[in-house]
This record gives C-alpha cells, sequence and structure tokens, in this order.
C-alpha cells in the first residue's frame, strides 16, 4: 500500500529537549516536504526536498533542521523546542514527473502532534 | 508571493442539496490549483486538481470544481451534500512554471452537512 508514514504520531515533550518527527514514503517519490497545521493559520510549509541532498526552507523553518540523505526518509528535527512549536505536523510527498506529466498532487502523512510544555 | 484566501470558515449545508466551498487565489503566471479534504484525526487527501484544459474537473467521491481565471476562483462543488462529506476542506495554488514550486494553502473551511 502506498503510504507516508509518520512517528510519532503523539508527543509530549519539555522545552528544549532535542527531538526528532520521521517520515518515510514508499512510493519513490523525489519531492518531500514538512508543513505543520494550526488554527485558523491552514498548513504552513517548513521545509521542502527536490531531491536526495536537496533542501530549502519554506515559509516557517526557524527552529527545524531537516535532511534527505535517502529517497524515501525526511526527518524534520526539533534541536532546542519551545512551546510556540507546539502543532499539528504533516510530512508529505510528490512524484515530480510520473508519464511526462506534472502531478503535482501531495500525498500525506496521517500527521504528528507535538506538545512542547 | 502567491496566496490562497478562503473566506468562509465554516459552511453548514442541509443533507441533499448542493454545496459549494469557496476559493480565490493569487499566483503570477498560470496556476495549478488543488482542494484536498482533512477527516478528524486523519492527513489531507487528495480530491482534485485543475492542471489546464477544461474549466470544469471531476473529482473523488463526486466533488467537482472551477476554473475562472477571470475571477481567480477555484470554488469546489457537489449537487447533493451527504453527511459524511463533513470534513475540513483546503484549497491550494501552486505556481505553473518550471520546477516545482512552493504550494501554498488557504485556511481552510469547514463544511458541516446536517441530515
Amino acid at each position: 500500500e502506498a503510504q507516508v508514514t509518520q512517528n510519532p504520531r503523539y508527543l509530549i515533550t519539555v522545552t528544549g529537549k532535542k527531538l526528532t518527527v520521521t517520515c518515510s514514503q514508499n512510493m519513490n517519490h523525489e519531492y518531500m516536504s514538512w508543513y505543520r497545521q494550526d488554527p485558523g493559520l491552514g498548513l504552513r510549509q517548513i521545509y521542502y526536498s527536490m531531491n536526495v541532498e536537496v533542501t530549502d526552507k519554506g515559509d516557517v523553518p526557524e527552529g527545524y533542521k531537516v535532511s534527505r540523505k535517502e529517497k524515501r526518509n525526511f526527518p524534520l528535527i526539533l534541536e532546542s523546542p519551545s512551546p510556540n512549536q507546539t502543532s499539528l505536523y504533516f510530512c508529505a510527498s510528490s512524484s515530480v514527473r510520473a508519464g511526462g506529466m506534472y502531478t503535482g498532487e501531495l500525498f500525506f502523512g496521517e500527521g504528528s502532534r507535538l506538545t512542547v510544555l | 508571493a502567491q496566496s490562497v484566501a478562503q473566506p468562509e470558515d465554516q459552511v453548514n449545508v442541509a443533507e441533499g442539496n448542493p454545496l459549494t466551498v469557496k476559493c480565490t487565489y493569487s499566483v503570477s503566471g498560470n496556476p495549478y490549483l488543488f482542494w484536498y479534504v482533512q477527516y478528524p484525526n486523519r492527513g489531507l487527501q487528495f480530491l482534485l486538481k485543475y492542471i489546464t484544459g477544461d474549466n470544469l474537473v471531476k473529482g473523488s467521491y463526486g466533488f467537482e470544481a472551477e476554473f475562472n481565471k477571470s475571477q481567480t476562483s477555484f470554488h469546489l462543488k457537489k449537487p447533493s451534500a451527504l453527511v459524511s462529506d463533513s470534513a475540513l476542506y483546503f484549497c491550494a495554488v501552486r505556481r505553473n512554471s518550471g520546477g516545482y514550486q512552493k504550494v501554498t494553502f488557504g485556511t481552510g473551511t469547514k463544511l458541516q452537512v446536517i441530515p
């Protein structure tokens, strides 16, 4: 089954304690991205990756890091979490080209709800 | 800069009635437009997209959307609402020009279908 898998789904942590949210996709997609969802703000892009070793900032990258060492994995790292990073996080992936056409639609994971105390 | 506006935080409609969820966008050049649906405690699921061609796009679960370039709109519609359509709907835009550009999402519209 084609899917994007995020872990953990739920996490409560304390300010300053480094954490990593993992994301893995099994669709051989080139493009992967992280979003955060906050009430009234919709989804905002944190970082994205066009392919292995190619990453770039989205709209709200401050306080986050990413890496793309393998095509299937795109972990999100919070080096020193703060309460304003309490949010619902989504990983998504997309095929850049399929059959010569830009498909463009994103496939999302189930989300990771993070609470920073 | 590109942006998406979903002017209604919530739309209420009676089961069996037609529904419309509004979306307007701003982007330089030609747009790729998308609708996604989010059910409680789930990730977003792709519904439909406009890339080029026919302005009326049909998608999953009986939904359709009409691209109107002059009004820069991409409203989501369904002829007859079901209670199971109740969910959060997001409109998104991407610039249609070389490479994979950033996708910008609207703030979402909660659709409530009343039995």
